[in-house]
């Protein structure tokens, strides 16, 4: 069966740090990975997305690595603040289809 | 900026009653979906709808689901008989077209929260 894994594991990190959260995936062939964060309580948030035929993408202090062949996905988020605290969901979609999410990691930056 | 909303936040129902969960997608988007998020779970696809008709659908969307888009604004998530185990965070999502790009982001409401007593 398709699976998406994540950490469930809460990371905590220094404030300034850089995050590094993975994202790892069996049984798919995703046209498009995509990150998004979700606040407690609240909907998911769209941050960034990679096709299957890119390596890396950023935004801002935001990164993603996309590696087929590994079926890996990496999230850095560079300086990272408190600000930050969230859990993160990776999740996979073709075009205007269904998202199917990872059950997330919590990032807790610590001041 | 424009932003999905839902109402109720929070909807408390009886074992077995009908409930209507609304949502009013941002206003040039084409594409609606129902997601939910049972407590400490992952974020779980139900439905996807398109020029008036569900485009996709998961294996929990069984009978007692249905969806509608009343008019040109609301679209609708109805559970006809609620179980124990519907009680989940509800969240109505949408994208638009871009006829430039395979892929649309997807802008999620702030969910409404349903609990079966």
């Amino acid at each position: 069966s398709q699976k998406i894994e994540q950490n469930s594991e809460a990371l905590n990190i220094q404030e300034g740090k850089t995050a590094t959260l993975t994202c790892n995936y069996t049984n798919y062939s995703p046209a498009y990975l995509q990150w998004y964060r979700q606040d407690p309580g609240r909907g998911p948030v769209f941050l960034l997305l990679i096709r299957e035929n890119e390596k890396e993408k950023r935004k801002e202090r935001l990164k993603v690595t996309f590696d087929t062949t590994l079926k890996q996905s990496l999230f850095h988020i560079t300086a990272s603040q408190p600000a930050d605290s969230a859990t993160y969901l990776c999740a996979f979609s073709g075009g205007y289809q269904k998202v199917t999410f990872g059950t997330g990691t919590k990032l807790q930056v610590i001041p | 900026e424009p932003e999905v909303t839902q109402t109720p936040s929070h909807q408390v129902t009886q074992m077995g009653q009908e409930v209507i969960l609304r949502c009013v997608p941002i206003s040039n988007h084409l594409y609606f979906y129902w997601y939910r998020q049972i407590l400490g779970q992952k974020v779980e696809f139900l439905v996807s709808f398109y020029n008036n008709e569900i485009s996709e659908k998961s294996e929990i969307f069984d009978d007692q689901f249905s969806v509608e888009r009343p008019d040109g604004s609301n679209f609708t998530l109805k559970i006809r008989s609620t179980k124990l185990e519907d009680s989940a965070m509800y969240f109505c999502a949408s994208s638009r077209r871009d006829p430039m790009s395979s892929y649309n982001e997807q802008f999620f409401g702030p969910g409404t929260r349903l609990t079966v007593l």
